[in-house]
């Protein structure tokens, strides 16, 4: 298996520009999220999913969309880059629930100009 | 005001000494707590969840106070590959993490 999946690596983005950030993970895990991760600020929560079709929001979900049309794919879309979202980006997903163990992505660099 | 809150330290302790990490959380319907070990530009990997009872992971010991509304981590015999960050986390219908403790054992 190979575990949880995100692509891109690193990714540099001029203000104003949209891209998604993949996830996927081939463990049939039920419950996927988003955290961001910035100096000071440890881990937030962005926008989690229960399963297929379901998803709500974290602590910081504004600037974000997602959608969750398979178990296995949560992309994390960011509608128009700002400065601010300047982070790194971890997908994590847990067998049933937000409080089982979480398998956390090797992470997504990010840099807004 | 985070709902879960760490000292972010760094904690420099020496080889084979014992370090305690606390880690408070402010909403009392609070169930379930875990704590995550991070390395240097790695992702988050659980260390070990946290029972009501406390419990113990070989040199790793783990509590839970719900009155006081904290839960520790206690380090014996520190490693030098014990070096990292430690994330303590815990909701009621979602997973939130303080802002992570670093911790640097050294010779």
């Amino acid at each position: 298996n190979a575990g949880v999946t995100q692509t891109p690596k690193f990714q540099v983005l001029k203000t104003g520009q949209s891209m998604t950030l993949q996830c996927a993970q081939d463990m049939n895990h039920e419950y996927m999220s988003w955290y961001r991760q910035d100096p000071g600020m440890g881990l937030r929560l962005i926008h989690y999913s229960v399963g297929a079709g379901i998803t709500d929001q974290g602590e910081v979900p504004n600037g974000y969309n997602v959608s969750r049309s398979t178990t296995e794919d949560f992309p994390l879309r960011l509608l128009s880059a700002a400065p601010s979202q300047t982070s790194v980006y971890f997908c994590a997903s847990s067998p049933l629930s937000w409080d089982n163990e979480q398998f956390f992505g090797p992470g997504t660099r990010l840099t807004v100009l | 005001r985070k709902e879960v809150e760490q000292d972010p330290g760094p904690f420099n302790v020496p080889e084979g000494a014992t370090v305690a990490f606390n880690c408070t959380y402010s909403n009392s319907a609070s169930q379930s707590f875990f704590w995550y070990r991070q390395d240097c530009r790695k992702e988050p990997k659980l260390l070990m969840s946290v029972y009501s009872s406390g419990n113990e992971d070989g040199r790793f010991t783990a509590q839970l106070n719900r009155a006081s509304q904290y839960i520790s981590l206690l380090i014996r015999d520190s490693k030098l590959s014990d070096s990292a960050t430690y994330l303590c986390s815990g909701g009621y219908n979602k997973l939130i993490f303080g802002a992570g403790t670093r911790l640097a054992v050294h010779p």
